[in-house]
């Protein structure tokens, strides 16, 4: 039940944009997106709703297609402070939380 | 406001002995989570309680985890015995409980090394 990202790993410059990929196989409720940098806790981005919603805040942005049962994460204009490993989290109807396998992203200068 | 809280933040034992973390949430926080995090993988959760109710207790190994979480707040994992593979992080994560705003913040985690 563990969605699927991709790519697994990018480096970028800073200023260069970027999508990250989520895919379930199992219908979803909600998607969460998380980024954790090395020796830290993962923290929160944001969260989308069934209803096929998007969001974005500052140069990130996400959108939900629950038909497809994806999630893309979008980063624009990059900046250092982006590095990190990204991580989408499902929810399933049933209420049960999958975090994804982890996209490694490094900006550089 | 006090972040998610976690001890100890390294805990070095030998296999076969047993271990305990300890986790206090945010206050306020109906849910709790407990995930188990191996190196350059993503967390994998163990154990999810809705007040003092474990909801979600599938993926936890219950031959040598049990957790508990007495009064709704504070939560202890414990693992007995130990073994090798035990080896990881082990985060504990919080959350209001309401369905549509479910952020979970995360403590810094407590890293296990099972020599």
């Amino acid at each position: 039940q563990q969605p699927v990202q991709s790519p697994q790993a990018v480096i970028l410059r800073e200023g260069e944009d970027a999508v990250i990929n989520c895919s379930s196989s199992k219908a979803l409720y909600s998607v969460h997106w998380y980024r954790q940098k090395h020796g830290e806790a993962p923290i929160f981005l944001m969260i989308l709703m069934k209803g096929g919603e998007q969001k974005g805040h500052d140069k990130i942005s996400a959108s939900f297609n629950e038909k497809k049962q994806q999630s893309s994460l979008y980063l624009t204009a990059s900046q250092l402070s982006y590095s990190g490993t990204y991580f989408c989290v499902t929810e399933n109807t049933g209420n049960q939380f999958y975090f994804g396998t982890g996209t490694s992203l490094t900006v550089i200068p | 406001e006090a972040g998610v809280v976690q001890s100890p933040r390294y805990k070095i034992i030998e296999k076969k002995q047993p271990v305990a973390f300890w986790c206090n949430p945010i206050s306020g926080h109906n849910t709790l989570y407990w995930y188990l995090q191996n190196l350059g993988q993503g967390p994998e959760l163990l154990i999810r309680y809705e007040n003092e109710e474990a909801v979600d207790d599938s993926q936890l190994p219950k031959d040598r985890f049990s957790a508990e979480r007495l009064k709704g707040v504070d939560s202890t994992l414990k693992i007995q015995p130990a073994e090798l593979g035990d080896s990881a992080v082990y985060l504990c994560a919080s959350s209001l409980g309401d369905k549509y705003t479910d952020t979970q913040y995360f403590g810094p985690g407590t890293r296990l090394t099972v020599l």
